[in-house]
């Protein structure tokens, strides 16, 4: 029972080099989200999907692109990386968009240099 | 502005006493809370969810209440074990699609 599958764990970019964050999750959840998480800030929504077909800004989209690919997979594409872009990275999913619990992937931990 | 406030402090308390934690928020009206749990290097996990009209929620040794009037979450774990160290974030569902606000988070640490 894989839950909320991320890949990399782990990746370095050089600044201005694009990369794809993959996200799939296999309990037929119809929401999908991204997120930051960075020290004293709390995790921040990027984008999120509330359903197959459709995605929405979130808090903090600047610099950051996804494609809800089917209703398992949703990616985080950054075109070009920039310092402020060094984060832990979570993908997460839920039943519904609103009052379920959401389940998150391992994270992925980016760092820009 | 609009903020989510948990425990500035890590807080450490001794095994078998009962941990407290607190989730202030302004400026946001909640239709649900919830509370979840982050161990180090691994993503939130779910622990409870409490919606607006109800008090309090329970389960196993967590209970939750929610105070809308306080704007305010209280977050109790009893009897607690050197296993219930970790950071405990909560989340504030606004039932717009915009799910969910995080606090920063509270660390715990439980004292053998």
């Amino acid at each position: 029972n894989a839950g909320v599958t991320q890949t990399p764990k782990f990746q370095v970019l050089k600044t201005g080099q694009s990369m794809t964050l993959q996200c799939a999750q296999d309990m037929n959840h119809n929401s999908m989200y991204w997120y930051r998480q960075d020290p004293g800030m709390g995790l921040r929504l990027i984008y999120y999907s509330a359903s197959e077909g459709t995605t929405d800004k979130g808090e903090v989209p600047n610099g950051y692109n996804v494609s809800r690919l089917n209703k398992r997979e949703f990616s985080l594409r950054l075109e070009s990386a920039a310092p402020s872009q060094t984060s832990v990275y979570f993908c997460a999913s839920s039943e519904a968009f609103s009052a379920t619990e959401a389940f998150f992937g391992q994270g992925t931990r980016l760092t820009v240099v | 502005s609009q903020k989510i406030e948990q425990n500035s402090e890590a807080l450490n308390i001794q095994e078998g006493k009962t941990a407290t934690l607190t989730c202030n928020y302004t400026n946001y009206s909640p239709a649900y809370l919830q509370w979840y749990r982050q161990d180090p290097g691994r993503g939130p996990v779910f622990l409870l969810l409490i919606r607006e009209n109800e008090k309090e929620k329970r389960k196993e040794r967590l209970k939750v209440t929610f105070d809308t009037t306080l704007k305010q979450s209280l977050f109790h774990i009893t009897a607690s074990q050197p296993a219930d160290s970790a950071t405990y974030l909560c989340a504030l569902d606004l039932n717009t699609g915009n799910q969910f606000y995080f606090g920063t988070g509270t660390s715990l640490t439980v004292i053998p």
